[in-house]
């Protein structure tokens, strides 16, 4: 197991089209999150799932987000009419339910760079 | 609203001296902070945490601090190296279902052979 992918690494695409991306997680980690960065800030919580259920959506996700995790595994995060504004590192990290233990430190992935010109 | 703060931008080192990250934050509900170090066009790496019911955390050359009445903790590298050279993100977390992070804007740290 390589670690947490995301695909593609990077996006360029024109205002008002959609874009997907996916993550895979790494394969034994029930937990999956979406995170955002842009430039000079750190990353931002989007959303979170435990298995195949979407458990928790930041208010940053606004309708034209929309992200799954079928069967609990892989996930696709989806932006409808993507506006310049969307630009950013859109990160996915995993981790397994280890809240007794404390340890709260994700897997993240590289990242999707996303340029909507 | 910012909860968690890094106020120092970047920060410059000589190789085997102490770097020294310093974060504040605003919550007192968070109860687990923890570091992730940052290469360029790399995801955030976990580099060592700390639950809020301890004062310290040592993992090698890196030594995380918190002072909880001063909703402060720091990171101390040492000795400093120059693969160190990366942006340090601090990150806090409130104990529940989902454990998300609430993170910093990053100190960029640039060791200096």
């Amino acid at each position: 197991d390589t670690g947490v992918s995301q695909d593609p690494r990077h996006k360029i695409t024109k205002r008002g089209q959609n874009v997907t991306f996916r993550c895979d997680p790494i394969s034994e980690h029930n937990r999956l999150y979406w995170y955002r960065q842009t430039l000079g800030q750190g990353p931002e919580f989007l959303t979170y799932f435990q298995n195949e259920a979407q458990l928790e959506k930041s208010r940053l996700l606004s309708d034209r987000f929309s992200a799954e995790r079928p069967k609990g595994s892989f996930s696709t995060l989806e932006i409808q009419r993507t506006e310049q504004g969307d630009s950013a590192m859109y990160l996915c990290a995993s981790s397994l339910v280890a809240v007794i233990s404390g340890d709260y430190g994700y897997t993240f992935g590289s990242g999707t760079r996303l340029t909507v010109v | 609203d910012q909860q968690v703060k890094q106020n120092s931008p970047s920060l410059s080192v000589q190789e085997g001296r102490i770097s020294i990250l310093n974060c504040d934050y605003t919550n007192s509900m968070f109860d687990y902070f923890l570091w992730y170090k940052k290469y360029p066009a790399e995801g955030p790496t976990f580099l060592i945490s700390i639950s809020s019911i301890k004062d310290k955390n040592e993992d090698g050359r890196f030594t995380v601090f918190l002072n909880k009445s001063a909703k402060h903790l720091s990171l101390h590298i040492v000795p400093s190296q120059p693969g160190d050279s990366a942006v340090y993100f601090c990150a806090a977390s409130i104990a529940g279902a989902t454990n998300k992070l609430i993170f910093g804007t990053g100190t960029l740290l640039a060791v200096q052979p």
